[in-house]
Parts: C-alpha cells; sequence; structure tokens
C-alpha cells in the first residue's frame, strides 16, 4: 500500500531564514509527488511536482522541492522563508502506471510558522 | 474560470438529517474527487469519478453516496447524518493522471 510520511506536525522558523518541510513516501514503482499548501479556511492550493527528469523541482512561491529516490523522499525548501509562507502544507504520492485510476494518497501535513 | 466551486459554504445538520454537497468544474477535467479532512488525518478519499458516467469508492465510502451528473458536476449526498461525518469536505479535480489536482474551497459541516 502507497503512504507519506510528514514526521513533523509543525515546523518553525524565523522569517529570512532557510525553511525545510520533510516528507517521505512509499509507493510501488515510480512515484508522481506533489506538495499543497492550505491557508485558514481555504482549499489546497498546488505548489509543484515531480514527474520525472532533474531531481530538483522549483514551483510557485519561490518554493523548491528535491527527489531523493534512494532515501524514498521530497522535502520542500525556501531559500528565505515570509511570514505569508505560514500554513499547512500537503505532500501527496501516486504511482506512475499508466492507465485506469491512479489512487492520490496525503500526507496528516505539517504546519509551517514564520516568525517574524 | 471559476475553478472548482462548493455549495454549501457551510452547513449544521441534526442527526439523522439528509443533504446533498454540490461541486462544479468549469476546467473540462476527466477525473472528479471528494474528500473529508480532519484534523491530524490529512486528506482521506471519500468517491472519485474517473470520467463521466463512473464513480467508485475510496477510502472511507460509508454513509456517502455520489452523482456524477455530467463531466462538470460532481455531488456528495450524505442520507443519514452522524455526528462522526462532521468534517470539512474538498471538491477536487484534475485533467490526466500527471496532473495536479485543483481544489474547491470546501464545506464545513457539522452534525449535531
Amino acid at each position: 500500500a502507497q503512504s507519506v510520511a510528514q514526521p513533523e506536525d509543525q515546523v518553525n522558523v524565523a522569517e529570512g531564514n532557510p525553511l525545510t518541510v520533510k516528507c517521505t513516501y512509499s509507493v510501488s514503482g515510480n512515484p508522481y509527488l506533489f506538495w499543497y499548501v492550505q491557508y485558514p479556511n481555504r482549499g489546497l492550493q498546488f505548489l509543484l511536482k515531480y514527474i520525472t527528469g532533474d531531481n530538483l523541482v522549483k514551483g510557485s512561491y519561490g518554493f523548491e522541492a528535491e527527489f531523493n529516490k534512494s532515501q524514498t523522499s521530497f522535502h520542500l525548501k525556501k531559500p528565505s522563508a515570509l511570514v505569508s509562507d505560514s500554513a499547512l502544507y500537503f505532500c501527496a504520492v501516486s504511482p506512475l502506471n499508466s492507465g485506469g485510476y491512479q489512487k492520490v494518497t496525503f500526507g496528516t501535513g505539517t504546519k509551517l510558522q514564520v516568525i517574524p | 474560470n471559476a475553478g472548482v466551486t462548493q455549495t454549501p459554504k457551510f452547513q449544521v445538520l441534526k442527526t439523522g438529517q439528509s443533504m446533498t454537497l454540490q461541486c462544479a468544474q468549469d476546467m473540462n477535467h476527466n477525473s472528479m474527487y471528494w474528500y473529508r479532512q480532519d484534523p491530524g488525518m490529512g486528506l482521506r478519499l471519500i468517491y472519485y469519478s474517473a470520467s463521466e458516467g463512473t464513480t467508485d469508492k475510496g477510502e472511507v465510502p460509508n454513509g456517502y453516496n455520489v452523482s456524477r451528473l455530467n463531466k462538470r458536476e460532481f455531488s456528495l449526498r450524505l442520507e443519514s447524518a452522524a455526528p462522526s461525518q462532521t468534517s470539512v469536505y474538498f471538491c477536487a479535480s484534475r485533467r490526466e493522471t500527471a496532473d495536479e489536482q485543483y481544489f474547491g474551497p470546501g464545506t464545513r459541516l457539522t452534525v449535531t
């Protein structure tokens, strides 16, 4: 069965410092990997995805993520955190198989708090 | 483009009452999904529709039914609401398997 682990319920970082939100996954075969952000009382918004190719993926709002196949990880990073980055972040995985419905599994979310 | 829209935004039901949550997307996406979000549990898939005319159960389908009315609309029905169904419900859609999902703003449901 596929799964996503976000080991930290909350990450606190000072404004201007680099941030990392961790994600590890388990899936049969190669993965599609996604990061989403959720602001209070809003739906999830897509940040970035890894399908194939370069292991470093760049996305919206200056975020990037690094795919590491050997460690089955897809950590979200940003070089300099903003207070406006404070939100709930979800990692998601789907198997890279052709045809049919491919189930998407979400992690439990990590709350990012950027401290002014 | 409105994207994915959901109605209502908020609802309070008494145990045993029924209601339908509406979802529509204007992006011509093939797949549509219903999730529920509960604290500490992430998003759990209730039902999905891979294409118009098809629906399938997700992880937590008990107590729910769905209808894919056409390519745009996918509704979720609670026939007899229970307090355990108190949650925030999100509808989502996507074009293809490799694509990201687009989410609606959510419906906050309380069952007393």
